[in-house]
């Protein structure tokens, strides 16, 4: 069944760079999107960025200068690096599935999340 | 960024009692609206997307309509995985964005 795992570091320090790995199984990398979202602890969600089917990845405008979406489609892995992490980036990251569907552009699987604490 | 404003924050309720969750989008979106559903654990899954298809697995009791900048989520009769948090989500622009969340609650 379709699956989405991530990992990473739990703490970080600030000014450091986040690397976070999400590995997928179930599923190819060159059928499906994969988004990265985030949620500051008991807020909302936000969207950081999606790497598409073709390889190509889009980011939210806000995280151009210091977010970086990649992946390697042989280990079934997307990656996530984002630098000179602040405390405000304290939170917990998924990634998603990203499907199309008629009228449909959605997030239909998501992992459990890793939760991320910048913090010296 | 196109802002997406859900109603209520939070919301009582009892089992068996059909409950809806409004959320309004700052410009029309076309339809291209999602619904999640959050549990306590984290884990999130979807419900609706292109603001009223049942994404598969879901139960017949949720439900989504709506057009322009207003939609909404039912739920017909509230079993008790129901309760949990509620987001909505437009996809008609980038960044895509979500709205604040509804917890709802057991009354």
């Amino acid at each position: 069944q379709v699956q989405l795992r991530e990992s990473g570091p739990g703490l970080v320090q600030p000014s450091q760079t986040l690397s976070l790995t999400c590995t997928v199984s179930g599923f190819s990398l060159t059928s499906h999107s994969v988004h990265w979202v985030r949620q500051h602890s008991g807020k909302s969600l936000e969207w950081l960025g999606r790497m598409w089917s073709d390889g190509r990845p889009s980011y939210k405008s806000a995280f151009t200068s210091r977010l970086s979406i990649s992946r390697d489609t042989s280990k079934s892995q997307v990656f996530l690096k984002m630098n000179s992490l602040q405390t405000a980036d304290t939170g917990t990251y998924y990634c998603a599935r990203g499907t199309f569907t008629t009228g449909g552009d959605v997030m239909d699987a998501w992992g459990q999340g890793a939760s991320v604490t910048v913090s010296s | 960024d196109i802002q997406m404003t859900q109603t209520p924050s939070s919301m009582p309720a009892s089992l068996g009692e059909r409950v809806t969750i409004s959320c309004r989008a700052s410009q029309g979106i076309s339809n291209y609206l999602n619904w999640y559903q959050q549990k306590s654990d984290g884990t999130i899954k979807p419900l609706i997307y292109y603001t009223s298809n049942l994404q598969s697995g879901v139960p017949s009791r949720f439900s989504g309509s709506g057009s322009g900048t207003d939609y909404s989520l039912t739920i017909s009769s509230l079993e008790p995985e129901d309760f949990a948090m509620y987001y909505c989500q437009q996809y008609d622009n980038y960044p895509w964005t979500f709205g604040g969340g509804t917890k709802l609650e057991l009354k």
